[in-house]
């Protein structure tokens, strides 16, 4: 139980492009989603964090207007990457939380983006 | 920065032995919890650890949480080469949502 599916697993796109990323919960309903960019060889970075019909909240330095994110239903949230650039190569990997705090998170695959 | 700090950053041991990762954070907790990440994936859940805990058994996993120095330690008995991965402690900080992640231990264990 608790799958979280993201897709694409990879995308490469040309500069400019803005790129939509999928987190779906598929045997639960996620009361809260979070998206992770990740460096190579680095930790997890938190981007955001969204709750069902609400909007995003986003980290210090995140820019929300660069890094849209929608959470219209209890499965599902999307990561829209808008007009991407080279630097915005990364890894980003969601995941979807039940319930209260002291639930674990359960990870989608990860989306490597990758900007040319 | 809040991020954990783990150690050592990487460990290289033989098949059957025993691998211990130590994980420091920084504020009051309400558990911390361990993960692994394959090469190129998302991470998996290992084990939660609540701050009235002391210790935790999953399996070949081994948990211990010291709030008082604020650190956590997780020890992998009789290793296998599958257990090669990265593993990263994230802590639920008290009054907030967010999970903080330390910065992981790449361990490969030697077939």
């Amino acid at each position: 139980g608790a799958v979280v599916s993201q897709h694409p697993s990879r995308v490469i796109c040309k500069s400019g492009t803005s790129v939509k990323i999928e987190c779906r919960s598929l045997d639960f309903q996620a009361t809260t989603m979070f998206w992770y960019r990740q460096f190579p060889k680095k930790s997890l970075m938190l981007m955001a964090t969204s709750n069902e019909g609400s909007k995003a909240t986003y980290e210090q330095g995140v820019e929300k207007d660069k890094f849209l994110i929608n959470h219209a239903s209890l499965t599902l949230s999307t990561l829209t990457v808008t007009s991407a650039h080279p630097e915005d190569s990364s890894f980003y990997i969601c995941s979807a939380k039940m319930g209260p705090s002291g639930q674990p998170q359960h990870f989608g695959d990860g989306t490597r983006l990758s900007i040319l | 920065s809040q991020q954990g700090e783990e150690d050592p950053q990487a460990l290289s041991i033989q098949e059957g032995e025993n691998a211990t990762m130590n994980c420091s954070y920084k504020t009051s907790i309400n558990n911390l919890q361990w993960y692994r990440q394959n090469s190129g994936r998302g991470l998996v859940h290992l084990i939660l650890i609540r701050s009235n805990e002391r210790e935790k058994h999953s399996g070949r996993l081994r948990v211990t949480l010291d709030t008082s120095k604020k650190s956590s330690s997780l020890l992998i008995t009789a290793s296998r080469a599958a257990d090669t991965a990265s593993y990263f402690c994230a802590t639920d900080a008290q009054g907030t949502y967010k999970y903080i992640f330390g910065t992981g231990t790449r361990l490969k264990v030697l077939a």
